[in-house]
């Protein structure tokens, strides 16, 4: 089966503009995740949905950050405006998942967006 | 608060060697365990998963992990190392956060894993 599609893989824009990554998760895949993986840390998850549904924002900046997930397929995304602290790489992520067991079914990665603001 | 703790940034072993991967977690119930490799320029990719069970569990790629509840941790073993090894190994519990319904995947900072020829 094809993976996690994710683009663009790198980016590189100055602090205050906006950016927008592209996700095409795993055929099927009700669930979908948006994380952050800064340099030396973890992965932490930024938005999921379900379908298109949003299931947990929680941790989103939601006065710079954005997502979608139009038709319950495809995701984007968006920061605007970017800050230097949002250097880091986004990876996209779906799964079979059940929303109230989302971690009961192994997460597919995408290879991720290294994004870096200067 | 849930949270996952892997002592070890960086480890170095000689290809042949073995190799132990520290994982410990804090969460009040039992936990859903997981180790995630990635590779230079990769997505995470799942290695094994602890539910419930036989505490010990086997992974792709000739790696186990034994889960310890009494330790709360949750190490990551392999008894002869390949270069092709060499790569960031992710610990992840899953959990739900107090008064939700909702599971999410917590990750451990990871830690490296340099592979000698």
């Amino acid at each position: 089966e094809a993976g996690v599609a994710q683009s663009p893989r790198y980016k590189i824009i100055e602090k205050r503009q906006s950016v927008a990554f592209w996700c095409n998760p795993i055929s099927g895949h009700a669930t979908l995740y948006w994380y952050q993986q800064i340099l030396g840390q973890g992965p932490k998850l930024l938005i999921q949905f379900q379908n298109n549904g949003v299931v947990d924002d929680s941790q989103l900046p939601k006065d710079r950050f954005s997502a979608e997930r139009l038709k319950g397929v495809d995701s984007t995304l968006k920061i605007q405006p970017a800050k230097l602290e949002d250097s880091a790489v986004y990876l996209c992520a779906s799964s079979l998942a059940k929303v109230r067991s989302s971690y009961n079914s192994p997460l597919h990665f995408g290879n991720g967006t290294r994004l870096t603001v200067t | 608060a849930q949270s996952v703790t892997q002592p070890d940034i960086h480890i170095t072993v000689s290809e042949g060697a073995s190799l132990e991967l520290r994982c410990n977690y804090s969460y009040g119930a039992t936990p859903y365990l997981f180790w995630y490799v990635q590779s230079p320029g990769q997505g995470l990719q799942l290695l094994l998963k602890y539910f419930s069970g036989d505490t010990l569990v086997q992974g792709i790629k000739g790696f186990e992990a034994e889960f310890k509840r009494s330790q709360s941790s949750f190490n990551l073993r392999k008894p002869s190392v390949h270069w092709s090894d060499a790569a960031e190994y992710f610990c992840a519990v899953g959990a739900h956060d107090r008064g939700s319904t909702l599971g999410r995947l917590y990750f451990g900072r990871g830690t490296q894993l340099t592979v000698w020829p």
